[in-house]
Formats: C-alpha cells, sequence, structure tokens
C-alpha cells in the first residue's frame, strides 16, 4: 500500500547533538515532499519543502533535508539540536494530487 | 501572511448533539480547505477536501453524513460533526490552500489552522 513511513517514533537528544529523522514513501513517480514541525500546543509550521532540482533543501531554523531518490527516501538533519526544537515532526507527501499523506510523527526531546 | 483560523479552540459536548466548527483563511482565498483528523500521539489523517462552491470529496472510511462539510465562501469552510459520540473525539484540523499559483512552485502549499480539540462525554 501507498504509505509514508517514520521509523523513529521518539527521539531523545541533549544540547548540540545532532539530529537525523528518517523518512521514507511507497509512492511512484512524481512526488512533492514536505516537513512539518508541531510545538507543543502549536499548529503544524512548514519546516521546508521539495518539488524539484537541488535534492539538499535548505529550511529554516536551521533544518534541511536530503532527497535520495533512489531510496524513496528523504530525511531531515539539523547539526546541532536545541531545547527549543523540542517538537513533534512530520513528514508528508504529495504525489502530485491535492492531498497531503502525512508520515506518523516523530516525537523529538531535547534536554539541556 | 497566509493565517488560519479555527473556531471553537475547544469544545466538550454531550453525546448526540452537534458540533460546528469553522475554518477561516484570514488574508487569503482559499477554494480549496482540507479537514484532518489526528488522534492522539498519531499523524493527520485526511478526511475530505473542501471545495468552495461544491461537494466535498471524503475519503474511504469517512461518513460523510456524520461529517458535514460546507464552504460556502472563499474563505470559511464549516465542519459538523452530527450526533456526535465519544468516539468522536478528537483534534481536528483544518488546512487551506491559496487560491491561484503560487510563483515558482507548482503546488500550493497548504497552511493549517491551530486545530479544535473536540471531547464528547
Amino acid at each position: 500500500a501507498q504509505s509514508v513511513s517514520q521509523h523513529n517514533h521518539h527521539v531523545i537528544l541533549s544540547e548540540a547533538a545532532s539530529l537525523e529523522l528518517g523518512c521514507n514513501y511507497s509512492y511512484g513517480g512524481t512526488v512533492n515532499l514536505f516537513w512539518y514541525v508541531q510545538y507543543p500546543g502549536q499548529h503544524l509550521q512548514l519546516l521546508l519543502k521539495y518539488f524539484s532540482g537541488d535534492p539538499l533543501v535548505k529550511g529554516i531554523k536551521g533544518f534541511e533535508a536530503e532527497f535520495i531518490k533512489s531510496k524513496f527516501s528523504f530525511n531531515l538533519r539539523k547539526p546541532s539540536v536545541q531545547w527549543s526544537d523540542t517538537a513533534e515532526y512530520f513528514c508528508a507527501v504529495n504525489p502530485y494530487t491535492d492531498k497531503l499523506i502525512f508520515g506518523t510523527g516523530t516525537r523529538l526531546q531535547v534536554f539541556p | 501572511g497566509a493565517v488560519v483560523s479555527q473556531h471553537p479552540s475547544r469544545v466538550i459536548c454531550k453525546s448526540g448533539t452537534s458540533v460546528k466548527i469553522e475554518c477561516r483563511s484570514l488574508d487569503f482565498q482559499a477554494t480549496t480547505m482540507f479537514w484532518y483528523r489526528q488522534f492522539p500521539k498519531q499523524s493527520l489523517m485526511l478526511m475530505a477536501t473542501s471545495n468552495e462552491g461544491s461537494k466535498a470529496t471524503y475519503e474511504q472510511g469517512v461518513e460523510k453524513d456524520k461529517f458535514l462539510i460546507n464552504h460556502a465562501s472563499l474563505t470559511l469552510s464549516t465542519l459538523t460533526v452530527t450526533s456526535a459520540h465519544p468516539e468522536d473525539s478528537s483534534f481536528y484540523i483544518c488546512s487551506a490552500r491559496p487560491s491561484g499559483p503560487q510563483t515558482g512552485t507548482p503546488y500550493n502549499e497548504q497552511f493549517f489552522g491551530p486545530g479544535t480539540r473536540l471531547t464528547v462525554l
């Protein structure tokens, strides 16, 4: 079945540690890819998006993601996390339709 | 810019009553809005796509008679949960997609509302 998978359900890090969150999708053909963040008590915000071109995408707050077409992956990275990055992170895929299909989410906790 | 609001932010109701949730795009027009449902510690599940001036398109497994959607204007979509039951308790989130193409992208980004927490007793 077509889906979006986030393998890390809960990640706990200390400040300054590096972060990589996995995202894999199973849709064929052209897709648009997104990472959203949901801070505690707040609404979803777009971190970054990929449509075409350079597969390394830079987003807000120091986040970046790399699209690897052969692996159907769009992993999110940040070299040094901060306590304020504590949030829920969602990968989403738009398989060239109106719809956004979300992954199950990864809860990130960063301790000082 | 691109702010989406939802009202109410939180509602508690008795079983059997109907609840209406509003989704408004405050500074842009949205031909298309989307309604999602999020269970605790789970992802967002698309319930339906709401198109201004036409019937909503529901995802498989979503009861259209249970979740009534009306998109009467380019800035407002409403979701009415009819005859709510405790299993309808959830976090309902809407998003709005600006009408017309955005510069440089083939896809109009969705902007999300803050969500509505529905608790049915």
